[in-house]
C-alpha cells in the first residue's frame, strides 16, 4: 500500500508556543488529506480536510485560527497548533487519499504525539 | 448525524479464541465501511473495505460482514494470536463525495497466550 509519513512522531512543548506537523504522501499524489485528533482510549475526531491548492474546510467546534491547515503540494500538508495549551496535548493523524484511488481508500501516517507543559 | 457504535469496548480472550467485533451505525446510506486496526501509539492499518453493495469481505483469517439494512458490521478473527491484540476501529463514509470517515469508538482486543 501507499506510504504516508508524518513528521515529528512526537513533540513536548512549552504552553503559548506553536507546533508544526507535517504529513507527507511517498509515493502518490494527495490531493486530499485528513487531519484527526485523538485523546487516550478515545476514537479518531476528524478536524479537517484540506485539498491541495485551497484553503481547508474545518469541522465544526474546530477553530482555524488555532489550528492551522496547508496544503500547498500534492505531497505535503502541515498542521500548526498555535498558540499551544496543554488541553491542545493529544495524538494527531492525518491521512491522504488521491482522486485516483477508490473512495475510502485512504492511508493513514503514524501519527504525532503532542504534549504542552 | 451518523454515529458509528462499537461494542464491546474492550475484549480479552485466550489464544485460539475467535474473536466478534461488532459495529453499528445509524444511517444506512453509507458507500462504504472499513475496519482497522490501531497498535497503542500508532497510525491505522487497514484491514478490511466493503463496499455498500458487498455483503463481506475476507482477508486470511478476517472476515467482515455488513448489514446496511440493520445498520451492522461485524468483525470476525478465526483463531486468535496474541499478535492480534490491538484496538479495531469500524469506519463508514456516506455518499460518494469526499472521503470523510466517521469513525466508532473502538474495541480494545487483548489475546492471552
Amino acid at each position: 500500500g501507499a506510504v504516508v509519513s508524518q513528521h515529528p512522531s512526537w513533540v513536548i512543548c512549552k504552553s503559548g508556543t506553536s507546533v508544526k506537523i507535517e504529513c507527507r504522501s511517498l509515493d502518490f499524489q494527495a490531493t486530499t488529506m485528513f487531519w484527526y485528533r485523538q485523546f487516550p482510549k478515545q476514537s479518531l475526531m476528524l478536524m479537517a480536510t484540506s485539498n491541495e491548492g485551497s484553503k481547508a474546510t474545518y469541522e465544526q467546534g474546530v477553530e482555524k485560527d488555532k489550528f492551522l491547515i496547508n496544503h500547498a503540494s500534492l505531497t505535503l500538508s502541515t498542521l500548526t497548533v498555535t498558540s499551544a495549551h496543554p488541553e491542545d496535548s493529544s495524538f494527531y493523524i492525518c491521512s491522504a487519499g488521491t482522486s485516483g484511488r477508490a473512495v475510502g481508500e485512504l492511508f493513514f501516517g503514524e501519527g504525532s504525539r503532542l504534549t504542552v507543559l | 448525524k451518523q454515529e458509528v457504535t462499537q461494542i464491546p469496548a474492550a475484549l480479552s480472550v485466550p489464544e485460539g479464541e475467535n474473536l466478534v467485533l461488532n459495529c453499528s451505525f445509524t444511517d444506512s446510506a453509507i458507500y462504504n465501511l472499513q475496519w482497522f486496526r490501531q497498535d497503542p501509539g500508532k497510525g491505522l492499518t487497514s484491514l478490511l473495505l466493503i463496499q455498500s453493495s458487498q455483503r463481506e469481505q475476507t482477508s486470511g483469517r478476517l472476515n467482515a460482514s455488513l448489514d446496511k439494512s440493520s445498520g451492522r458490521s461485524t468483525l470476525y478473527i478465526a483463531a486468535s494470536q496474541p499478535g492480534d491484540s490491538a484496538t479495531y476501529l469500524c469506519a463508514v463514509i456516506i455518499g460518494a463525495a469526499g472521503n470523510k470517515l466517521t469513525f466508532g469508538g473502538g474495541t480494545r482486543v487483548l489475546v492471552k497466550p
